[in-house]
């Protein structure tokens, strides 16, 4: 299977807000309402930081938001934070199994 | 809380069975998730999801490795285990296991395990 489409990078500075898209099909992104987006730090296991598009979980601010139109879901930063440097996945449901994108980094200038 | 531990070698020679284990404490894995899966992450690379199964033992693989991968789950024990054959080289990763809420919301990751597939 193909992993969705993200960009390899996007940078912004501090209080800025960034958003990073994540490009599917209609057999993964576009079919379904299960789309999750993970924050990974250096050497650290993926976080769960949406879920279901727009859901997010205790804990996680709400400078972090998701949303979905057609094949293409988003994630934005608002508010961006030094902390929020870091790789960033999408994740989506897909016919019989799960598929990810292959990422963003994200840099604080 | 949900923990989740793998287990197993570091080490896999080329051609044999790669095996891993994830413990999970905090709760029962009959009732704490909906699935539990398997992600892994080669060295510098992104993340590539590699199947899941529930407490009923149903599974879902990836299409392009359902050919050499194997998940099970023993409820006694409250683990669910991993087998990945035939490895090669591009097998090296690090491996987690997690708890899937369901559509791939993974909300408990173990701290990931790496295996290098080498003789």
């Amino acid at each position: 299977q193909s992993a969705l489409t993200q960009p390899r990078s996007v940078s912004g500075s501090p209080g800025q807000s960034v958003t990073i898209s994540c490009t599917g099909t209609s057999s993964d992104v576009g079919g379904y309402n299960y789309v999750s987006w993970y924050q990974q730090l250096p050497g650290k296991a993926p976080k769960l930081i949406i879920y279901d598009v727009n859901k997010r979980p205790s804990g996680v601010p709400d400078r972090f938001a998701g949303s979905k139109s057609g094949n293409t879901a988003s994630l934005t930063i608002s508010g961006l934070q030094a902390e929020d440097e870091a790789d960033f996945y999408c994740c989506s449901q897909a016919v019989d199994h799960v598929v990810f994108g292959g990422g963003t980094k994200v840099t604080v200038l | 809380q949900l923990q989740l531990q793998e287990s197993g070698p570091g080490l896999v020679k080329p051609s044999e069975t790669l095996s891993l284990t994830c413990t999970v404490s905090g709760g029962s894995i009959r009732s704490s998730s909906s699935f539990w899966g398997w992600i892994r992450q080669p060295p510098g690379k992104g993340l590539e999801w590699i199947g899941s199964i529930n407490y009923s033992g149903n599974t879902y693989y990836s299409p392009s490795l359902n050919s050499r991968v194997t998940i099970s789950v023993d409820t006694s024990t409250n683990h669910f285990s991993l087998r990945l054959s035939s490895v090669t080289a591009a097998d090296t990763a690090v491996y987690y296991c997690a708890s899937d809420g369901g559509g791939g919301a993974s909300h408990y990751w173990g701290q990931g395990t790496l295996v290098t597939v080498s003789s």
